[in-house]
């Protein structure tokens, strides 16, 4: 069954710092990887999806890689903005299923 | 529409009795998820829909889940016979085609079992 880690559960950084969430998974047999933000007691919010034949996907201040191979993705997140603080997930697509990992909770410093 | 929507937003009932959660996915998606989330950790899948037959239900934990989603949008995740462990967020997501599309998720019903 395919797992997925996310390290670290919790960060908290100062404003205007760039930052780098990690997320890995057991099983490289994937279709896509999604990155999602859910802010407290709100549903999930979709950030970026990488197909498995992408290596990265750039959203404004938003990169997502991918190394399929290595069963790895980042979210690197440039110039931190206290709006961004939220938890962050990742959830990997094995055909119909998603799994997704516990999540980072960000927090960023004013 | 404009984004999923989910009813009710939260719902408390006792053990042993049955309850229904709906979702609204977005117009036009033929694809419908839902999801069980515990606190602190990420989502959960349960089922799979790809218009109004389900493509993949393995995420059902037994047979008091149900779900059904009978002329392809509205869906309706069905619980008899509720247990306190069944507490949960439940949220329900759609995506335009499948499994390789953006998902979309609505803002979930929070169950509570006494």
């Amino acid at each position: 069954k395919q797992e997925v880690t996310q390290i670290p559960a919790a960060l908290s950084v100062p404003e205007g710092e760039n930052l780098v969430l990690n997320c890995s998974f057991t099983d490289s047999a994937i279709y896509n990887l999604q990155w999602f933000r859910q802010d407290p007691g709100k549903g999930l919010t979709s950030l970026l999806l990488i197909q498995s034949s992408q290596r990265e996907q750039t959203s404004g201040r938003l990169n997502a890689s991918l190394d399929k191979s290595s069963g790895r993705s980042t979210l690197y997140i440039a110039a931190s903005q206290p709006g961004d603080s939220a938890t962050y997930l990742c959830a990997v697509n094995t055909g119909n299923q998603f799994y997704f990992g516990t999540g980072t909770s960000l927090t960023v410093i004013p | 529409g404009a984004g999923v929507s989910q009813t009710p937003s939260n719902k408390v009932t006792e053990k042993g009795k049955y309850v229904e959660l709906r979702c609204d996915p977005i117009s036009g998606h033929t694809a419908l998820y839902w999801y069980r989330q515990s606190l602190g950790q990420g989502p959960e899948f349960l089922i799979y829909f790809q218009g109004t037959g389900a493509a993949d239900d393995s995420g059902l934990p037994n047979d008091r889940f149900f779900a059904v989603r009978p002329e392809g949008s509205v869906s309706t995740l069905k619980i008899q016979r509720t247990e306190r462990g069944d507490s949960a967020v439940y949220l329900c997501a759609s995506s335009l085609t499948g499994p390789y599309d953006t998902q979309y998720f609505g803002p979930g019903t929070r169950l509570t079992v006494l």
